[in-house]
């Protein structure tokens, strides 16, 4: 069975800094591309980073670039997101997403990590 | 960019009754578009992708249809359990990321 587990959210002042852990099991996870997506209280759906098997590429929209970095370890089977210079409109739960084999669509989510920004 | 915008914001339906969502992508997607369904608390879950294909175990009663610009997701007899928000996602052309805004369906 498939499974993603998010860790690492809190409660963390404006400029602080988290890191957000994906633990992936149940499958082959150097294989699978990967991405975070965050939803804001009560709003939609925001793809904000991915990254691909090699963590060759990566890609942040730009809300976020320059202040977050993606990164994985194969060999522990585990997505990462450093998120540094929080601001109170990073507020939202975070998950990590599994990229489908072909395509980019998200076949699998985790259950979300809360992060909340405010002083 | 792309743009997809969904409609209705909010659907109210009657258990046993049809449901049909939209979404429209503001140039051609072909038929990389997806559908996730989110319940309060919960993660989104995968139910339908290259806009017709219903994911592992998801009920033959959610279909998938269009290509282009224009798609539906349609839940032919709802039960209690899929009063949701729907989001569809293009994945045709990215990044950006494209999500639709969501569409709420709720019980009438």
């Amino acid at each position: 069975e498939v499974q993603l587990v998010e860790s690492g959210g809190g409660l963390v002042q404006p400029g602080g800094s988290l890191r957000l852990s994906c633990a992936a099991s149940g499958f082959s996870f150097s294989t699978y591309n990967m991405h975070w997506v965050r939803q804001a209280p009560g709003k939609g759906l925001e793809g904000i980073s991915y990254i691909n098997i090699r963590s060759s590429t990566t890609y942040y929209v730009d809300s976020v670039k320059g202040r977050f970095t993606i990164s994985r370890d194969n060999a522990k089977n585990s997505l990462y997101l450093q998120m540094n210079n929080l601001r109170a409109e990073d507020t939202a739960v975070y998950y990590c997403a599994r990229d489908s084999a072909r395509y980019s669509y998200l076949d699998y989510w985790g259950q979300g990590t809360v992060v909340i920004v405010s002083s | 960019e792309i743009v997809m915008t969904q409609s209705p914001a909010t659907l109210s339906v009657s258990p046993g009754e049809r449901a049909t969502l939209s979404c429209r992508a503001s140039q051609t997607v072909s038929s990389n578009l997806a559908w996730y369904q989110q319940k309060p608390g919960q993660a989104p879950r995968l139910l339908i992708y290259g806009a017709s294909t219903r994911a592992p175990g998801i009920p033959a009663r959610f279909s998938g249809s269009g290509s282009g610009t224009e798609f539906t997701l349609t839940i032919s007899s709802l039960q209690s359990e899929d009063f949701a928000v729907y989001y569809c996602h293009q994945y045709n052309n990215w990044p950006p990321y494209s999500f639709g805004q969501g569409t709420k369906l709720d019980i009438k």
